[in-house]
């Protein structure tokens, strides 16, 4: 069974600080991960993907996410945080053996202050 | 915006109904998924369709239901309701293949009182 470990409920941040959002998985073949952000009353908009290549991938809006194999882990980054950057970040795994579903993490709110 | 459209936006329900919630998929898409998120938890995958035949189910019961029309907007059922139910219905569409990116629309906010 694949699953997702978001271990931080609530990551706060300064405006202008870099940040970081965690997320571990465990698949049984090769991994295809996402990141998805999600506003209140809204549904999940896509960030970015890793499916194969560079360990680091970059998306919308600043969003970058680095692959480590090893560690099992795809957490997510940005330079520099904006206020509009609050929001609820979900990371998700699919594997490669034919299952098509996402597997969500439980969600990580990203608090970001003035 | 996805150009994934839900409808309805809200809807409210008493324990013991029907419910069909309806999504229409993104221009080009063929694969429908359907989750349901809980309020505070992260979205659970009900089940897909893929060019109207399921493609997959998750842990949900037999009273959860669905189909996939020929243009490839869906529908997902729920009979019986319970409170448990109560939740926001994510539709999410994609072009079949290992890595494609299933992109969602806005939910259904539904209520089971």
């Amino acid at each position: 069974a694949q699953s997702v470990a978001q271990p931080e409920d609530q990551v706060n941040v300064a405006e202008g600080n870099p940040l970081t959002v965690k997320c571990t998985y465990s698949v049984s073949g090769n991994p295809y991960l996402f990141w998805y952000v999600q506003y209140p009353n809204r549904g999940l908009q896509f960030l970015l993907k890793y499916i194969t290549g560079d360990n680091l991938v970059k998306g919308s809006y600043g969003f970058e996410a680095e692959f480590n194999k090893s560690q099992t882990s795809f957490h997510l980054k940005k330079p520099s945080a904006l206020v509009s950057d609050s929001a609820l970040y979900f990371c998700a795994v699919r594997d490669d053996t034919g299952r098509r579903a996402l597997t969500f993490g439980s969600g990580t709110r990203l608090q970001v202050q003035p | 915006e996805t150009g994934v459209t839900q409808s309805p936006t809200h809807l409210i329900k008493t324990r013991g109904q029907q419910v069909t919630l309806r999504c229409s998929s993104q221009s080009g898409h063929n694969t429908v998924s359907w989750y349901q998120q809980a309020l505070g938890q992260g979205p659970q995958f009900i089940f897909q369709y893929y060019r109207e035949e399921k493609n997959g189910r998750g842990n949900f019961p037999p009273r959860f239901s669905g189909l996939q029309f020929p243009n490839y907007s869906s529908e997902l059922n729920v009979n019986a309701l319970e409170l448990d139910d109560s939740a926001l219905y994510l539709c999410a569409s994609s072009l079949e293949g290992q890595g494609s990116v299933q992109y969602f629309g806005p939910g259904t906010r539904l209520t089971v009182l």
